[in-house]
């Protein structure tokens, strides 16, 4: 199985200060089709997950333009412009190139300071 | 609105079993491939099983293959997975998860313990 590392796995920050979640693959996740089929995931507290960003950088609708994806390969970045309190909560990166065995990050739990 | 809603999670003692359900609306159901995924309380998430729109192909994880199936059934839009020989390491809240990992359910909680 593809391996998905990410650190931080704790990040705390400042209120409007910028946050960053690197997300590292054990293999290359580009797909035969030439597409990247990562994915970036935000749970709140009590929450079930929800998608931010799909295929690296792609925003989902309704995800506010703070959020950022980035990166190519085996390597990986979710970027918070400004960390607004809503934000708090723990973010997972995803693959699904590498399928039938689509595999998480451990998450990173992203508080306030 | 898409909406997925799990129901059937509860106790049960090791060795037994349960089954999940998962009710979609707000999409044609039988287009779409669907997941269950898992979480232990405070860890990350877990792929637990696939079915595609027909119920043709279907995946599990290693960690529960041989004692879990999935299943669907598209005229009722439902989704299901029947747990059995449940270990402890099997507690978790599982959702379901449509075909490209937008749209989630609210899970439901299964706890193994005796």
């Amino acid at each position: 199985d593809v391996v998905m590392t990410q650190s931080p796995l704790s990040l705390p920050v400042t209120l409007g200060q910028p946050a960053s979640i690197s997300c590292r693959s054990s293999q290359s996740l580009v797909y035969s089709d030439g597409n990247t089929y990562l994915n970036w995931f935000q749970q709140r507290p009590g929450q079930s997950p929800r998608r931010l960003i799909y295929k690296v950088s792609n925003r989902d609708s309704g995800v506010p333009d703070r959020f950022s994806g980035s990166g190519s390969g085996t390597d990986f970045t979710l970027k918070i412009s400004r960390v607004e309190a809503e934000d708090v909560g723990v973010y997972y990166c995803m693959q699904g190139t590498h399928w039938p065995s689509w595999t998480f990050g451990q998450g990173t739990k992203v508080e306030i300071k | 609105e898409v909406q997925l809603v799990e129901s059937g999670g509860g106790l049960v003692q090791p060795g037994g079993s349960l089954r999940l359900s998962c009710a979609a609306s707000g999409f044609t159901f039988s287009s779409y491939s669907m997941n269950w995924v898992r979480q232990a309380p405070g860890k990350g998430l877990e792929w637990v099983s696939y079915i595609s729109s027909s119920s043709s192909t279907i995946y599990y994880a290693d960690s529960v293959k041989g004692r879990f199936t999935i299943s669907r059934d598209n005229a009722k839009n439902s989704l299901y997975l029947q747990m059995n020989s449940l270990r402890d390491e099997d507690t978790a809240v599982y959702y379901c998860a449509r075909e490209g990992w937008e749209y989630w359910g609210q899970g439901t909680l299964v706890t193994v313990s005796s």
